[in-house]
């Protein structure tokens, strides 16, 4: 139980285009999600949290505009990278939680690459 | 304000041999506290968890944890390493309120040697 996939789970795209990474949650109801960046070799960032049909919450230094989360429903997370750039290259994770839990459960995380 | 600190961004160990990796934790409350691995262009696995309960938690693949509210600690330990515990590991603690925020440590990268 508590399966977590993300789709795709590597992509490429060219400067200037926008990419969706899709995030579901299997076999439970995830109130809350999140979307997370990591780096070459470093740790996982917090980007976002999301809810389910309400905005996102982002943290501090993330840009909302580029960076776009849709939670449509307590099953799928969306993450569109606008305009993407170079630097955005970068491998996304989402995670799921019940909400009641504190444990969230990860994705096996989406490797972009815009050239 | 929560946060984690892992001491050794590496660790090296022969096959076999024991295992720690060490984490202290700030926390201006009760926390709960997570290890996570991360194999190479792999998702991450939970592999305990401490939520106030029992003070030495027991995970998956032989690996524990004691929370050590003293010492503001909560190392990972096995017995034993197998080549296939190298990887990377987080040491992870959960913010109070809202949504349960998770704040990760820098991460150890675990070497295993034959």
């Amino acid at each position: 139980g508590a399966v977590v996939s993300q789709h795709p789970s590597w992509v490429i795209c060219k400067s200037g285009t926008s990419v969706k990474i899709e995030c579901r949650s299997l076999d439970f109801q995830a109130t809350t999600m999140f979307w997370y960046r990591q780096f070459p070799k470093q740790s996982l960032m917090l980007m976002a949290t999301s809810n389910e049909g309400s905005k996102a919450t982002y943290e501090q230094g993330v840009e909302k505009d580029k960076f776009l989360i849709n939670h449509a429903s307590l099953t799928l997370s969306t993450l569109t990278v606008t305009s993407a750039h170079p630097e955005d290259s970068s491998f996304y994770i989402c995670s799921a939680s019940t909400g009641g839990s504190y444990e969230q459960y990860f994705g096996p995380g989406t490797r972009l690459t815009v050239t | 304000a929560q946060s984690v600190t892992q001491l050794d961004s590496h660790v090296s160990v022969s096959e076999g041999t024991p295992v720690l990796l060490r984490c202290n934790y700030s926390s201006s409350y009760s926390p709960s506290l997570f290890w996570y691995v991360q194999h190479p262009n792999k998702g991450l696995q939970l592999l305990l968890k401490y939520t106030s309960a029992a003070t030495l938690v027991k995970g998956i693949n032989g690996f524990e944890a004691e929370f050590k509210k003293s010492e503001t600690s909560f190392h990972l330990t096995k017995p034993s390493a197998h080549m296939s515990d190298a990887a990377e590991y987080f040491c992870v603690v959960s913010v109070a309120g809202g949504y349960n925020k998770l704040i990760f440590g820098a991460g150890t990268r675990l070497a295993v040697h034959p």
